[in-house]
């Protein structure tokens, strides 16, 4: 089974305007952290936040901010105000306390595209 | 700038060649781990070091093999290489073994390109 996933291969949205991208995980591991990273056409990767399975809130960093529901075992990632800069492929990834090292599984990804 | 230092950038080589990744961690970080990027596999774990010693192993194939030497720094090596061997390589790393609630931090990658 898909320990990641992500259902929308591309979004689109307008600049200045808010923009939600899905991300779904599995896992039976009581402790795990989930991650977004960014990664422009240029291809590095770039963290954006992270969220801890015991967090009780929402992690935020600047414009970016993750929708955290346990129950649901997601963790959509909210671009407040989007710049065309935000333009760039996102990945959700996912650390269980368990996986001998911890390695970070991914997502497909999602293409975003934002538009002036 | 993540800290992570990838060399090179970029790669060129013919099937059947044998070619070295190399990667320096952050300054502190003790993990090392290995991603390929291929536009039909995604992103796909290939092998974790932790201060010297392998810890996990993921999708590697058996033509490729990793070390990570006393200065902490990492090689990857890639050999008999085939066209579905074209990606894109990340070297990673991490202060500790193991450990969920830190990102890991990812160098710029090399991009290998067999023809």
């Amino acid at each position: 089974a898909q320990k990641i996933t992500q259902t929308q291969p591309g979004m689109f949205v307008q600049e200045k305007e808010a923009v939600t991208l899905d991300c779904t995980y599995d896992t039976s591991d009581p402790s795990y952290g989930l991650f977004w990273y960014k990664q422009p056409s240029s291809g590095e990767m770039i963290f954006l936040i992270y969220q801890g399975s015991y967090d009780q809130q929402n992690a935020t960093e600047g414009r970016y901010s993750l929708n955290f529901q346990k129950a649901r075992k997601s963790a959509n990632l909210v671009i407040s105000a989007s710049q065309l800069g935000d333009s760039a492929m996102y990945f959700c990834a996912m650390r269980e306390s368990e996986t001998s090292g911890s390695r970070l599984t991914f997502g497909e990804g999602t293409q975003l595209t934002v538009n002036p | 700038d993540s800290g992570v230092t990838q060399t090179p950038k970029h790669l060129i080589t013919a099937t059947g060649q044998r070619v070295t990744l190399r990667c320096s961690p952050r300054s502190g970080d003790l993990s090392v781990y290995w991603y390929q990027q291929s536009l039909d596999q995604g992103l796909q774990f290939l092998i974790q070091y932790y201060n010297g010693e392998e810890r996990a192993k993921g999708n590697i194939l058996e033509r490729f093999s990793a070390q990570q030497f006393p200065d902490l720094h990492s090689e990857l090596n890639l050999s008999s290489l085939e066209l579905g061997d074209s990606a894109l390589y990340f070297c990673a790393s991490s202060p500790w073994d193991g450990g969920y609630n830190s990102p890991l931090h990812f160098g710029n990658g090399t991009r290998l390109t067999v023809t």
